[in-house]
């Protein structure tokens, strides 16, 4: 299995533009998580869908993020427009849940995103 | 939703010396799950504890979880360079059990 696919896995833009971060999920997995990682705030939860349903997007930092998964093999995490703090790792990770805990969760080897 | 602290920070050792991370909860955990991410990586499951007072043990490192299922604790004997990242604890939380992370310990090993 490939694991988890992110891309791009950097990216540098300017200030004002839109940034589009995809993800590809393990094979079967039913659950997908965006995850924000920086030095001051550690590893974030941005949003998660289950089966395809975005469940809780409370972390997502305001309006010019949005995420999508369209279908049960992608998602995407646009921020539109883009700020020099939205600077940060993005991370995408999934797991197959079926019930209950005890769900190892899968991470992507993540978006270096950097705006100028 | 759950909330777990995690100390040290950073922690730098001497290869060869051992290290320990801790996680405490002020609530009862169903259980507990430990990452690591190694510089420029991505976090990678090492394992996951559910019973009260379990300990695993995966070579040089062991695991413990609290008897009262409130902390847990990394522990790796005689650090080895490949043992420099940041290990995170990570607990579930809401309806829908999505996992929630520690800050992380930062361990680096000199040589």
């Amino acid at each position: 299995d490939a694991g988890v696919i992110q891309s791009p896995r950097h990216e540098v833009t300017e200030m004002g533009q839109e940034v589009t971060l995809r993800c590809k999920p393990i094979s079967g997995h039913n659950s997908l998580f965006w995850y924000r990682q920086t030095m001051m705030r550690g590893l974030e939860l941005l949003i998660y869908f289950n089966n395809n349903v975005p469940i809780d997007d409370s972390g997502m930092p305001e309006d010019r993020f949005s995420a999508k998964m369209p279908n049960a093999s992608f998602s995407t995490l646009k921020i539109q427009p883009s700020e020099p703090r939205d600077s940060a790792v993005y991370f995408c990770a999934s797991r197959f849940r079926v019930t209950g805990d005890g769900e190892t969760q899968y991470f992507g080897p993540g978006t270096r995103l950097l705006v100028l | 939703g759950q909330q777990v602290m995690q100390i040290p920070q950073y922690q730098h050792v001497q290869e060869g010396e051992d290290f320990t991370t801790y996680c405490n909860s002020s609530t009862t955990l169903s259980n507990i799950q430990w990452y690591k991410q190694r510089p420029g990586g991505h976090p990678v499951f090492l394992i996951q504890l559910v019973k009260s007072g379990e300990v695993k043990k995966q070579k040089r490192l062991t695991f413990q979880f609290g008897e009262a299922k409130k902390n847990s604790s990394l522990h790796i004997t005689a650090t080895q360079t490949t043992d420099v990242g940041t290990y995170f604890c990570a607990v579930f939380s809401g309806s829908a059990r999505q996992l929630t992370f520690g800050s992380g310990t930062q361990l680096t090993v000199l040589p």
